[in-house]
């Protein structure tokens, strides 16, 4: 069965600092892997990546496929109060699957 | 607004009862993704459609079911409801399969 798995599950930092989230995934017949940030409501999209594109980066967000480690990374610097929300990693399949992780929860305190 | 339409947005509804939750995808959006979203479970896929064709199904109750139409709108059936049926239901559409993906902003459904 696929799964995704993200760490960690929570996380509270102060404004300006960095942070690193992880997701790592098991499955078969990988086609992408994105990010999303949800807040109140419906997660929005930030990032895909696939085998033929492994670095994404978006002001200061940025995030890494690691394809031997069957991980990625979502890195975001000078954390603002506005970047709290919860982050997931979810992968999708050539079969037009998805499945998604529990996310990880930010807390940027002023 | 992103672009992807459900409504209603709100329904509360008793058990044992059937419902219909409507999603009109993006313009020229072909393929359609229902989740289900609970407190204790996270976002679980439950069945994705592409151009009218079901191409793939997650962990869909046989209670539920869904179809794409030919103007590519998309609708969920929710039938015999259960309390624990209660969550918010998003779907999602994207250009194609392996395409980034635009959430609308849900249903949350309420069994009572």
């Amino acid at each position: 069965e696929d799964k995704v798995v993200q760490s960690p599950l929570s996380l509270v930092v102060h404004e300006g600092d960095t942070v690193t989230l992880n997701c790592s995934y098991e499955v078969t017949n990988f086609r992408s892997l994105l990010w999303y940030k949800q807040e109140k409501k419906a997660p929005t999209f930030l990032f895909m990546l696939t085998s033929s594109g492994i670095e994404k980066k978006s002001g200061r967000l940025s995030s890494i496929l690691d394809k031997k480690e069957l991980s990625s990374i979502l890195n975001i610097t000078a954390t603002q109060t506005g970047d709290s929300a919860i982050y997931l990693c979810a992968h999708y399949t050539n079969a037009g699957k998805s499945t998604f992780g529990d996310g990880t929860t930010l807390t940027v305190k002023p | 607004d992103s672009g992807v339409t459900q409504t209603p947005k709100h329904l509360i509804t008793a058990t044992g009862q059937r419902v219909t939750l409507r999603c009109s995808p993006r313009s020229g959006d072909l393929s359609v993704y229902w989740y289900q979203q609970s407190l204790d479970q996270g976002l679980q896929f439950l069945i994705h459609y592409y151009n009218g064709e079901e191409r793939a199904k997650g962990n869909i109750l046989e209670r539920f079911s869904a179809q794409q139409f030919p103007d590519l709108h998309s609708e969920l059936n929710l039938s015999s409801l259960e309390l624990g049926d209660s969550a918010l239901y998003f779907c999602a559409s994207s250009a194609g399969t392996g395409s980034s993906y635009t959430f609308g902003s849900g249903t949350r459904l309420t069994v009572v």
